[in-house]
């Protein structure tokens, strides 16, 4: 069973270069999510989408895009990084907000910005 | 603001029972989640608690009292593989799950 994968795993840019990051999940849900966890800090929600075609702005959005063009992917695009956007980011996937339902999530893509 | 508590570490002895303990002040409460997570791997879901009480899954369980904004999770007869962090989030008002730091679980032999 995949459920959530994300690609690449690991990277590492320099300052100022641009990556996308991409999640997809056959779980066929509707709501995902792009987390970032840094260390001593819970998850933080950059950007979810509630639908296709939907994105919406979480927590933590500035240096981040999204889009959600098909309902089994989640891209998240860094256009200009920067050396405090090193993390792990984790995508999640949910059947709906119902309080109830739980998040899946997929592995993790460590990024390292030089 | 919103703000969840949970103790950074913790150590027990495998075979003992330890109780992690969560607090929180959020705009609003639909519900509690408690998640496991692995060093170096994804969050994995364990339990949901939105009415008070406690709920038992096997080895866990995990008790909520929505008038004190507090939450733990139990775990008994402790494995070597239950090191790991463990993490509460609550979802709040708007329906956005809202994260504690996560509590480092360390099991000694």
């Amino acid at each position: 069973n995949a459920g959530v994968t994300q690609t690449p795993k690991f990277r590492v840019l320099k300052t100022g270069q641009s990556m996308t990051l991409l999640c997809a999940q056959d779980m066929n849900h509707e709501y995902m999510y792009w987390y970032r966890q840094d260390p001593g800090m819970g998850l933080r929600l950059i950007h979810y989408s509630v639908g296709e075609g939907t994105t919406a702005k979480g927590e933590v959005p500035d240096g981040y895009n999204v889009s959600r063009l098909k309902k089994q992917n989640f891209l998240l695009g860094l256009e200009s990084a920067a050396p405090s956007q090193t993390s792990v980011y984790f995508c999640a996937s949910s059947a709906g907000t119902e309080a109830y339902q739980p998040q899946h999530f997929g592995d993790g893509t460590r990024l390292s910005i030089l | 603001g919103q703000n969840i508590d949970q103790p950074t570490e913790m150590t027990a002895t495998e075979g003992a029972i330890v109780q992690i303990n969560c607090t929180y002040q959020t705009s609003g409460f639909n519900g509690l989640f408690w998640y496991q997570q692995h060093a170096g791997e994804a969050p994995t879901f364990l339990s949901y608690n939105v009415l008070d009480g406690l709920e038992e899954k096997g080895r866990f369980s995990s008790f909520l009292s929505r008038s004190k904004g507090y939450s733990y999770l139990l775990l008994k007869e402790l494995q070597m593989k239950d090191s790991a962090s463990y993490l509460c989030a609550v979802t709040d008002s708007n329906y956005q799950l809202i994260w504690g730091a996560g509590t480092k679980l360390i099991i000694k032999p």
